[in-house]
């Protein structure tokens, strides 16, 4: 079974700090990895997705890259704000399923 | 497009009472998929849809829930009859095959 996890499991910073939120895998043969953002009582947005062929992607003050062969994904988050305080979760699908495997997140916070 | 639709968004009843959440997903992907989030589990899957046919249910906890598609632009999870236990947060999401999925705002249950 497909377990993701997720360090740190909190993370504080003040705002214009540039931070990463690490994700690690259990089993490398993932179809796609995606990160999320869910603010408190609200569902989840997607942030960005990496197909199992790529090595990154970026949206704006965002990049996450991806080691399929280490098991591992890391979301760079550029110039913080306090409007990036949310959790971001990190979910893989892996070759055999369709399904999302989530980690736990990281809860963020930016301070001004 | 409106993205995924849920209602109801909020729910109490009390243990023993028939729960239906509803979902409507977004026109034109064939991908549906409900899951879970509790703070003990995290988000988890409970059964996948594709092309209105449930093609995996091992999520599901127990005979007491059950989810139907009767047409691509709808979907039901009932709960009969709830328990306590059953208190989370569920979740629709649809999506292209194998593309991102698109998450609802999410049914908050509560079961006294």
């Amino acid at each position: 079974k497909q377990e993701v996890t997720q360090i740190p499991a909190a993370l504080s910073v003040p705002e214009g700090e540039n931070l990463v939120l690490n994700c690690s895998f259990t089993d490398s043969a993932i179809y796609n990895l995606q990160w999320f953002r869910q603010d408190p009582g609200k569902g989840l947005t997607s942030l960005l997705l990496i197909q199992s062929s790529q090595r990154e992607q970026t949206s704006g003050r965002l990049n996450a890259s991806l080691d399929k062969s280490s098991g591992r994904s890391t979301l760079y988050i550029a110039a913080s704000q306090p409007g990036d305080s949310a959790t971001y979760l990190c979910a893989v699908v892996t070759n055999s399923g369709y399904a999302l495997n989530f980690g736990k997140g990281t809860s963020l916070l930016v301070t001004p | 497009d409106a993205g995924v639709i849920q209602s109801p968004r909020h729910e109490v009843t009390e243990m023993g009472q028939e729960v239906t959440l509803r979902c409507k997903p977004i026109s034109g992907h064939n991908s549906l998929f409900w899951y879970r989030q509790t703070m003990m589990r995290g988000l988890e899957l409970l059964i996948y849809f594709n092309n209105n046919v449930p093609i995996d249910d091992s999520g599901m906890p127990e005979d007491r829930f059950s989810a139907k598609m009767p047409n691509a632009s709808f979907s039901t999870l009932k709960i009969q009859p709830s328990e306590p236990r059953d208190s989370a947060v569920y979740f629709c999401a649809s999506s292209p095959m194998g593309d991102t999925q698109y998450f609802g705002p999410g049914t908050r249950l509560t079961v006294l």
